[in-house]
């Protein structure tokens, strides 16, 4: 199975700032990646697929990047609206498997 | 609009069973593969089954095998989860989502509200 390690746990930012996420494979997931944000009581929302191509409908200001074992998730200028809990998920191999999440909170 | 709906969960004793439903709507059903993925209370997400469009091939997560068994039916564009030998760690809230993409193996581009499993005596 595939270990898939989000860091940090937590990141505390102040709105309009940039938000920095990292997810880490434990082998290759060539470019299967994607990127789920999560509100709380809400389903997770798909925002990105293939490590880099956004949702229909996903701002500008999320950007994905990386390859093989490592991948970022960047949120260019933090609005209210992106306060959440996202997760990587890798879809290369079965078992497909989720990161444990990194909380974006308010600085 | 595209709809993923999900009901059947409630509580159930350690041991027992639950059928858990998924109607979807607003897009071609047999075209895309489908998936389970649950939440426990407090925790992150995990992965648990995908089902192919056709409903020729299935996956399932260890943690589940030889428990749960994932189906479709394609001519009432619902999908299913039939949970056997529940424990009391599969207590979560279970998301139906819709895989996007060709492959089986995919992201999931479409979710649910999700239908929370209780598993306790």
């Amino acid at each position: 199975e595939i270990v898939m390690t989000q860091s940090p746990a937590t990141l505390s930012v102040s709105p309009g700032e940039r938000a920095t996420l990292s997810c880490r494979a434990s082998q290759s997931v060539s470019s299967n990646l994607a990127w789920y944000q999560q509100k709380p009581g809400q389903a997770p929302r798909f925002l990105i697929s293939g490590t880099s191509t956004r949702a229909t409908g996903i701002p500008a200001r999320f950007s994905g990047s990386g390859s093989g074992t490592e991948f970022t998730l960047t949120i260019s200028s933090l609005q209210s609206e992106d306060f959440a809990v996202y997760y990587c998920q890798q879809y290369n191999t079965w078992p497909l498997t989720f990161g444990g999440g990194t909380k974006v909170e308010i600085k | 609009e595209l709809q993923v709906l999900e009901s059947g969960g409630g509580l159930v004793q350690p041991g027992g069973s639950l059928r858990l439903s998924c109607a979807a709507s607003g897009f071609t059903f047999n075209s895309y593969a489908m998936s389970w993925v649950r939440q426990a209370p407090g925790k992150g997400l995990e992965w648990v089954s995908t089902i192919s469009g056709s409903g020729g091939s299935t996956y399932n997560a260890d943690s589940v095998k030889g428990r749960f068994t994932i189906s479709r039916d394609n001519s009432k564009n619902t999908l299913y989860l039939q949970m056997n030998s529940l424990r009391a760690g599969d207590t979560a809230v279970y998301y139906c989502a819709r895989v996007g993409g060709i492959a089986v193996a995919g992201f999931e581009d479409y979710w649910g509200q999700g239908t929370l499993v209780t598993v306790s005596t």
